[in-house]
């Protein structure tokens, strides 16, 4: 597709199980970020990558956050033991220059909620 | 601790009715400022990047501007399509490579 794509778009879990988001990006796109948006807030920025490498993870908020690039295109994030605060708007967006221009592609989000 | 307030949370408009919004922020080392617009249930859409104090760019009915301590989205003759949340992010002169967003401002375009 022409835009990033973002798997499931909504997803319901109990508290203490194991999620998985998944995000396509542009073809193409080199770097690709994770951001997490709560109710009525701005994006919070969680990992990105350039290529298949975290360059930077200082968002994630704890060790039951993850997030992959095996083979830098398609990228999980990975969130064990999901507990209520958990529940937000999960973004994905790519970009082909890094960050220098500050344009990121957005996709429509994964919302996960949890119970 | 970098920092970025937008103001107001939510405004009101009549169509036709021009206002701006503004976006202050505290960073150490600017490396760029931005402005995105979302839609109920959409990602944030990319709209205007600016770098330094003086710097105003154009797209439609909006336009952004930049001082050293705040930067404004002025809408001209704003349509009801032109409702949405428009956010603003920096980029500090670190090495990180993430965005810090507001918290946006609301914005409905009455017909």
């Amino acid at each position: 597709g022409a835009g990033v794509s973002q798997t499931p778009s909504n997803k319901v879990t109990e508290k203490g199980k194991y999620v998985e988001l998944r995000c396509d990006p542009i073809s193409g796109h080199t770097a690709l970020y994770w951001y997490r948006q709560s109710l009525g807030q701005g994006p919070e920025f969680l990992i990105y990558f350039q290529g298949t490498g975290a360059a930077d993870d200082s968002g994630l908020p704890n060790d039951r956050f993850f997030a992959v690039r095996p083979e830098g295109s398609v990228s999980t994030l990975k969130i064990q033991r999901t507990e209520r605060g958990d529940s937000a708007v999960y973004l994905c967006a790519s970009s082909s220059g890094g960050v220098n221009t500050g344009e990121l592609f957005f996709g429509e989000g994964s919302r996960l909620t949890v119970l | 601790e970098d920092q970025v307030t937008q103001s107001p949370e939510a405004l009101r408009l009549q169509e036709g009715e021009s206002s701006s919004l503004n976006c202050s922020y505290t960073v150490s080392g600017l490396r760029g400022l931005f402005w995105y617009r979302q839609d109920p249930g959409k990602g944030p859409e990319f709209l205007f990047t600016l770098y330094s104090a003086g710097e105003e760019k154009e797209k439609e009915r909006l336009k952004a501007t930049l001082t050293k301590k705040e930067s404004f989205l002025h809408i001209t003759a704003p349509k009801p399509e032109d409702s949405a949340t428009y956010l603003c992010a920096v980029r500090d002169g670190g090495a990180t490579n993430k965005l810090i967003f507001g918290t946006g401002t609301l914005l409905a375009v009455q017909p």
